[in-house]
């Protein structure tokens, strides 16, 4: 299996603050990575798929960048509704994977 | 609109068996992987397989193989997650997902949550 590495596990952060998350796989995967967001009660909402391309209705501060081994997720301002737990997820092959999560938490 | 619909929450005693099911609708149901993810009470999400429903390839995360079965009707535009025999520790959020494959963005469900009691 492609093992996801996700950091930090969790963070506290202001509105309007800068933040980043980063998944790291244990071998190549391209652009095939996937960031969600979950709220308490909630299924998995995609923001970012192919690594980099904002989904359809998703605010423009939400952003994904890298490939092959290497990706990071950024909020560009955080707003109170953002608090939720964020995963990423690789899809390079049929045996698809999750890093562990971050939660995150408005100040 | 692309969507999924999950049959409803269940409680269950061990030792029984469970289907849970998911209908897909919006989009070619025969020609796109779909499969389970399993949350357990405060914890991350694990992919429990996938099925191809054209043509009833299943694949299973090594964790799950021999622990749950697969299925899918394409009739029916229908997905199932079985147990023969449930357990406690099966007691969790299960959701059914359209898997992300490149070019195909992933969509889900909207859980099912199966309580397994004595």
């Amino acid at each position: 299996d492609i093992q996801m590495t996700q950091s930090p596990p969790s963070l506290s952060a202001s509105v309007g603050d800068r933040v980043t998350i980063t998944c790291q796989a244990s071998q190549d995967i391209s652009k095939y990575l996937d960031w969600y967001q979950q709220k308490p009660g909630k299924a998995p909402k995609l923001l970012i798929y192919d690594a980099s391309n904002l989904e359809t209705g998703v605010p423009s501060r939400f952003s994904g960048s890298g490939s092959g081994t290497d990706f990071t997720f950024t909020i560009s301002s955080l707003q109170p509704e953002d608090a939720a737990t964020y995963f990423c997820q690789q899809y390079d092959n049929l045996l698809i994977t999750f890093g562990q999560g971050t939660r995150l938490e408005i100040k | 609109e692309v969507q999924l619909v999950q049959s409803g929450a269940e409680v269950k005693k061990p030792g029984e068996s469970l289907k849970i099911s998911c209908q897909g609708s919006g989009y070619s149901f025969p020609r796109r992987w779909i499969g389970w993810v399993r949350q357990m009470p405060g914890k991350g999400l694990e992919w429990m397989g996938l099925i191809y429903p054209g043509d009833s390839d299943t694949r299973y995360s090594p964790s799950f193989q021999g622990q749950v079965t697969i299925s899918a009707d394409e009739s029916i535009n229908t997905a199932f997650l079985q147990w023969s025999s449930l357990k406690a520790s099966d007691s969790g959020m299960y959701y059914c997902a359209r898997a992300p494959r490149p070019g195909v963005r992933g969509v889900w469900g909207q859980g099912t949550l199966v309580t397994v009691s004595s």
